[in-house]
């Protein structure tokens, strides 16, 4: 199983290009979630989406958009990149049937580091 | 809203010392409590956690209680190698959400440098 796959792994775009980051997970999980790190700033949720055909918004949604392919893939769209996009982006997946008392475990993908110029 | 805060780093340790690193947090009812580790170049992985007052979650030799009284879930290991050096994240989960997807708040991370 290779988890949580995300592509491109790096990517440098000029202040107003578009692009789109995928995901995808092979461990058959209805929840995924984008998340962007920054410096001092710890994880930050931007969306996330609880099974095929839905989304919501997470902490900090605005300049971007996400498409829940399917079950196994969810991308995350810059629409006109600004430098204060500038971060690394995790695609995370977990279970949802929540066992009582139990929780869902998020499993990382290794990242993307965008650069806004 | 929910949030944690965790002690600032970077923390510098030689090997075989003692390793505290601190978390506190703020949430409405009965949050489950976790710490995640991120290697350098990788994603985070859980490394343990705790769903309940007076839980202690282990892994790998670290430990953390899960303090009700307090609002503390603080990270120990009591002999670190070279191979933890990386950067420690504090989070917290609420109720899930309707759908089911844990939403996690996370703390801004300590960078744990263990030298030989």
């Amino acid at each position: 199983n290779a988890g949580v796959t995300q592509t491109p792994k790096f990517q440098v775009l000029k202040t107003g290009q578009s692009m789109t980051l995928q995901c995808a997970q092979d461990m058959n999980h209805n929840s995924m979630y984008w998340y962007r790190q920054d410096p001092g700033m710890g994880l930050r949720l931007i969306y996330y989406s609880a099974s095929e055909g839905t989304t919501d918004k997470g902490e900090v949604p605005n300049g971007y958009n996400v498409s829940r392919l399917n079950k196994r893939e969810f991308s995350l769209r810059l629409e006109s990149a600004a430098p204060s996009q500038t971060s690394v982006y995790f695609c995370a997946s977990s279970e949802t049937i929540r066992l009582a008392g139990g929780y869902n475990e998020q499993f990382f993908g290794p990242g993307t580091r965008l650069t806004v110029l | 809203g929910n949030s944690v805060t965790q002690m600032e780093g970077p923390v510098t340790l030689s090997e075989e010392a003692f390793l505290t690193i601190n978390c506190t947090y703020t949430a409405t009812g009965y949050p489950s409590l976790f710490w995640y580790v991120q290697y350098p170049g990788e994603g985070l992985q859980l490394l343990l956690k705790a769903t309940k007052a007076d839980d202690k979650g282990s892994n790998k030799g670290f430990e953390a209680t899960y303090r009700k009284e307090t609002t503390s879930f603080h990270l120990e290991k009591g002999s670190v190698q070279v191979s933890d050096s990386a950067v420690y994240f504090c989070a917290l989960s609420g109720p899930p959400t309707q759908g089911g997807s844990e939403k996690l708040v996370f703390g801004k991370g300590t960078k744990l440098t263990v030298n030989p």
